[in-house]
């Protein structure tokens, strides 16, 4: 069954620093997700990418944070300067083209950013 | 603001029936969804609703009533395998979705 990878699993950085967060969706996906959960509570949207750009982002996505499609496979999130509070799980998630008004997410592992 | 609200916690034995509510208020509505999620997983899709009455899926089914605001995720002949933490997520504008604070399902034997 096609699913959503996501590498590193664990990433670790220092305050300050930059880190980049790596996923591959489903192959024929078209639409890309970024959402992120602190340990405990619910996950988060921030930004979503259709046609080689943001469709949709939220109020935590500021200019710390950027996405990309490098490739034709893969998506990434950068965050600049990272903080002590960007500490969470940042799952990334894609859907097929939107059908009957359904957006079936299917998402990645998760990547546990630990900024020390 | 967007407030999505489910009990926190909610606990059952094998075999038996639960229902986890969710009451939403959202700027935009294009849908209600549930999400599934075990210790340390992604999140992994359940149900549908975009209107109102019963959507079922084998032992999960999900029902919405958008006048109420208001939909529930009823899980049949529990497993222990449930035991996970469901979440209700509202499809707010074309492809965001906004989650609900989650319920924690503990089946015992």
């Amino acid at each position: 069954e096609p699913e959503v990878t996501q590498t590193p699993s664990h990433q670790v950085t220092q305050m300050g620093q930059e880190v980049i967060l790596r996923c591959v969706p489903i192959s024929n996906h078209l639409y890309f997700y970024w959402y992120r959960q602190i340990l405990g509570q619910k996950v988060e949207f921030l930004v979503s990418f259709y046609n080689n750009e943001i469709s949709e982002k939220s109020e935590i996505f500021d200019d710390q944070f950027s996405v990309e499609r490098p490739d034709g496979s893969n998506f990434t999130l950068k965050i600049r300067s990272t903080k002590l509070e960007d500490s969470a799980m940042y799952f990334c998630a894609s859907s097929e083209a939107l059908r009957t008004g359904k957006n079936i997410q299917y998402f990645g592992a998760g990547t546990r950013l630990s900024v020390l | 603001g967007q407030s999505l609200e489910q009990p926190s916690e909610v606990t059952a034995v094998e075999g038996a029936i639960v229902q986890i509510n969710c009451t939403y208020q959202t700027s935009g509505f294009y849908g209600l969804s549930w999400y599934q999620q075990h210790d340390g997983g992604a999140p992994t899709f359940l149900s549908y609703n975009a209107l109102d009455g019963l959507e079922e899926t084998g032992r999960f089914s999900s029902f919405l009533s958008r006048s109420d605001s208001y939909g529930y995720l009823l899980l049949q002949e529990l497993q222990m395998k449930d035991s996970a933490s469901y979440f209700c997520a509202v499809r707010t504008g074309f492809q965001k979705l906004v989650f609900g604070t989650g319920t924690r399902l503990l089946v015992s034997p």
